[in-house]
């Protein structure tokens, strides 16, 4: 599997409910980002969490990382159409104790909230 | 503060033809990301650079493809020769510094190739 994978590879919920997105990595990181993408636009930068942060919250999101697992989930509480929307995850690969920002992106997740 | 700027949003070319995809950094901003997105796929690295320095190209592909970031004005990506293959979604992306940090990620520039 490729660095940082997502999954599911589509989520389909009702406005109101949660959703979970995960995301799986290979390489030690500096950090994992969580990004936005809606249909044939820009991303969008939601949260960024550090290799020694286990857990961040920004509004209706909260992200999860374990790095003896190397993984990530990224949670929406109280889900809006409005979210309907591609998500990466993308990671920070820590190379020799140095990084330039590089970010290796997964698939992506393709969420859709019905009203 | 504008975001970053890229343009064009959408570029047609010809097979055999040079594509050049232009992007303005955030104001303030020094270091500039280049990322290709191929249809139903994410992002994948192609070059970093810093003002008139090639960083990291390690995702570029060795023939056809070009990358500056002069001292004054934006940055471009060059494709020469054009083929089929090279249709995709092309995201700049800037930060002001080149450490963990967030990257602010532009429009992006939908490459079509007939």
């Amino acid at each position: 599997s490729q660095q940082g994978e997502e999954d599911p590879q589509a989520l389909s919920i009702q406005e109101g409910e949660n959703a979970t997105m995960n995301c799986s990595y290979k390489t030690s990181i500096n950090n994992l980002q969580w990004y936005r993408q809606n249909s044939g636009r820009g991303l969008v930068h939601l949260i960024l969490i550090r290799s020694n942060e286990r857990e961040k919250h920004s509004g209706r999101l909260r992200v999860t990382l374990d790095t003896s697992k190397k993984s990530s989930s990224l949670l929406i509480t109280a889900s809006r159409a409005a979210d309907t929307a591609s998500y990466f995850c993308a990671t920070d690969a820590r190379a020799g104790g140095t990084s330039y920002g590089k970010l290796t992106f997964g698939q992506g997740t393709i969420l859709t909230v019905h009203p | 503060n504008a975001g970053v700027m890229q343009n064009p949003r959408h570029l047609v070319r010809r097979r055999g033809q040079e594509a050049r995809l232009r992007c303005s950094p955030m104001k303030g901003h020094s270091h500039v990301y280049w990322y290709r997105q191929l249809p139903e796929e994410g992002l994948k690295f192609m070059v970093y650079l810093q003002k008139e320095n090639i960083i990291d190209e390690s995702g570029m592909p060795k023939e056809r493809f070009s990358a500056e970031f002069p001292k004054e004005g934006p940055s471009i990506l060059r494709i020469q020769q054009v083929v089929r293959g090279d249709s995709a979604a092309y995201f700049c992306a800037s930060s002001p510094r080149g450490i963990v940090g967030e990257q602010f990620f532009g429009p992006g520039t939908r490459l079509t190739v007939l």
